[in-house]
């Protein structure tokens, strides 16, 4: 069960984008479309962003999105905005029917 | 108002035992999978455990496999995390999550945590 890989940190200025990638293995990110993105502002409770790949949950703006290759899923937040600012994990299914994190990314708006 | 409230944290000795709860209000408790997710002081988000609306099936993470058990009962709508043999390394705060009903990999609700601290 080791943790999916995620970059410690990304940046971006108010208006670009940034993507952060998700990397597993053929046995959770690769082998199943059950990816899944969270945003997590310190204090605060983990909110549900991108789902199944690239499903957003009702509520979430379309400046969200996510995709996948191979063993590789990606988050791309489109129009950054300082509220953006926030700690993002991607998680995944896996093939021993649990469930993994990734070690989280830091996004910085400059 | 839909919602998760978790209780029950606290400070505890090494190989002493701690009894989560996660009480919901605003939907059917009965209908879902449920989670606990925990997070250690400046680390990320870790599976902890998971538990199917029936709790016919129950998965563990590896890190506490054979200490911790989780239940549930669904006719006092009650979620449970009951911890043993704790270490220092299982200090975090602990949330715990509902499983979204129409995908078996999102965690659509999840409560603000209660932080387990565990040291001598």
């Amino acid at each position: 069960q080791s943790a999916l890989t995620q970059p410690a940190s990304v940046s971006g200025s108010p208006g670009q984008s940034i993507t952060i990638s998700c990397t597993g293995t053929s046995s959770d990110v690769g082998g199943y479309n059950y990816v899944s993105w969270y945003q997590h502002h310190p204090g605060k409770a983990p909110k549900l962003m991108i789902y199944d790949v690239s499903n957003r949950p009702s509520g979430v703006s379309n400046r969200f999105s996510g995709s996948k290759s191979g063993n590789t899923a990606s988050l791309t937040i489109s129009g950054l905005q300082a509220e953006d600012e926030a700690d993002y994990y991607c998680s995944s299914y896996t093939s021993s029917n649990t469930r993994v994190f990734g070690g989280g990314t830091k996004l910085t708006v400059l | 108002e839909v919602q998760l409230v978790e209780s029950g944290g606290g400070l505890v000795r090494p190989g002493g035992s701690l009894r989560l709860s996660c009480a919901p209000s605003g939907f059917s408790f009965s209908t879902y999978t449920f989670t606990w997710v925990r997070q250690a002081p400046g680390k990320g988000l870790e599976w902890v455990s998971s538990i199917t609306n029936s709790g016919s099936l129950i998965k563990y993470a590896d890190s506490v496999k054979g200490r911790f058990t989780i239940s549930r009962d669904n006719a006092k709508n009650s979620l449970y995390l009951q911890m043993n043999s704790l270490r220092v390394e299982d200090t975090a705060v602990y949330y715990c999550a509902r499983d979204a009903v129409t995908t078996i990999n999102a965690f659509d609700i999840w409560g603000q945590g209660t932080m387990v601290t565990v040291s001598s």
